[in-house]
């Protein structure tokens, strides 16, 4: 069964650095692309961008552009997404999402989310 | 970026009865379009994708149509466990940008 196992909740204040993690099981990691999307609260769902794990291309939307880095460690099945100096507007929850082998057309099995509360 | 436009924004129907929700986007996506269904406190679940294909495992009362900028996602005899927010999605160029979502209740 394919399967997204996100990492746990996190705590941080503004201007911490970041970086979450989401693992991929039951499948070839490297031929998927993973998508992330945000959720702020009680918001609409956010697409930020995807990684093709198999070469790390990657595309964000320019609204994320520059503020978060996407990456994946194929060794290990893993996806990240990382921050540099948190804000108080990155609260919300994130979803990664794998794509059908070898597109990126739609996101079809979702991990449960890893909720990132920025607050000082 | 391609915008979507989902309406209603809510809407409160009965058990058993017919469900429609569109989505429009701000120019030709083809059949681009993707659903979702997010119950509350879950991630979300995929329904429909290139328009009107139903994701395996999902029920066959829901349904999706439509092409360019005009799609539709229907459900034809709503039941409780639908209750959920539903968002349509454009794959055509990235950014893959989301509807607002359409809450649905059971009256």
């Amino acid at each position: 069964e394919v399967q997204l196992v996100q990492s746990g909740a996190e705590v941080k204040t503004p201007g911490e650095s970041l970086k979450i993690s989401c693992k991929g099981v039951g499948y070839t990691f490297s031929s998927y692309w993973i998508g992330w999307v945000r959720q702020m609260p009680g918001k609409g769902l956010e697409w930020m961008g995807i990684i093709y794990p198999g070469d790390s291309d990657t595309k964000y939307s320019p609204s994320f552009q520059g503020q978060v880095t996407m990456s994946v460690d194929k060794s290990i099945s893993t996806a990240y997404l990382q921050w540099n100096s948190l804000k108080a507007s990155d609260t919300a929850v994130y979803y990664c999402a794998t794509c059908p082998e070898g597109a990126y057309q739609y996101l079809d099995v979702w991990g449960k989310g890893t909720t990132v509360t920025v607050s000082s | 970026d391609i915008q979507m436009t989902q309406s209603p924004s809510s809407l409160s129907a009965s058990a058993r009865d017919r469900v429609t929700i569109t989505c429009r986007a701000s120019q030709s996506i083809g059949s681009y379009l993707n659903w979702y269904q997010q119950k509350p406190g879950e991630a979300p679940n995929l329904l429909i994708f290139a328009a009107s294909i139903l994701q395996g495992g999902v029920p066959s009362r829901f349904s999706g149509s439509g092409s360019e900028t005009d799609f539709t996602l229907t459900i034809s005899s709503l039941q409780p466990e639908d209750v959920a927010i539903y968002y349509c999605q454009q794959s055509y160029s990235t950014p893959h940008t989301f509807g607002q979502g359409t809450q649905v209740e059971i009256k």
